[in-house]
């Protein structure tokens, strides 16, 4: 089934340790690449974003994500992660056409300090 | 400039009563979706609205389900007759009309405990 996974539900990390969090989707066509991140008791907010060009983007506090077309993944880094970047995180994609974001199930990180 | 509004935050229910989740999008937005988020899980689309118009609702469930986003006012999620399968956190997300920029815009969400 076509799909958007996230390998890793759980994630604990130490602070200052580096982090990266698979994604990979399975629709042809073309996408656009979401990260959002959900601090506990807030709502999602936008970490990054991949439309065209570039494919290493940048975003908020830090953090990367790369988009590898032939992978079919849209991975998301940062080299050292604090205590606040506790939260879950989710990868989406938008599948040009068909008017939605398609969310994957979410990796849970705790950063202990 | 006021983000994606939500209410209630919270919203507790008995079994058989009525939901109504509101929904007001971010200014100059006229594009709203609602997405589901049950408990350990990633958010799920429901349905996809314009002024006045269902454009996508291959998200919602057959029954029981509904949204409207009138010319006035905000969108409204309604639930008839809840379950406990209900309980969830909906989330409501806006864009603009007419641009490339498909990024969306979510609101805090309405978690909704069915008892």
């Amino acid at each position: 089934a076509q799909s958007v996974s996230q390998h890793n539900h759980h994630v604990i990390l130490s602070e200052a340790a580096s982090l990266e969090l698979g994604c990979n989707y399975s629709y042809g066509g073309t996408v656009n690449l979401f990260w959002y991140v959900q601090y506990p008791g807030q709502h999602l907010q936008l970490l990054l974003k991949y439309f065209s060009g570039d494919p290493l983007v940048k975003g908020i506090k830090g953090f990367e994500a790369e988009f590898i077309k032939s992978k079919f993944s849209f991975n998301l880094r940062k080299p050292s992660v604090q205590w606040s970047d506790t939260a879950e995180y989710f990868c989406a994609v938008f599948r040009w056409g068909y008017n939605k974001l398609i969310f994957g199930a979410g990796t849970r990180l705790a950063v202990h300090p | 400039n006021a983000g994606v509004m939500q209410n209630p935050r919270h919203l507790v229910r008995r079994r058989g009563q009525e939901a109504r989740l509101r929904c007001s999008p971010m200014k100059g937005h006229s594009h709203v979706y609602w997405y589901r988020q049950l408990p350990e899980e990633g958010l799920k689309f429901m349905v996809y609205l314009q002024k006045e118009n269902i454009i996508d609702e291959s998200g919602m469930p057959k029954e029981r389900f509904s949204a409207e986003f009138p010319k006035e006012g905000p969108s409204i999620l309604r639930i008839q007759q809840v379950v406990r399968g209900d309980s969830a956190a909906y989330f409501c997300a806006s864009s603009p009309p007419n641009t490339d920029n498909n990024e969306q815009f979510f609101g805090p969400g309405t978690r909704l405990t069915v008892l």
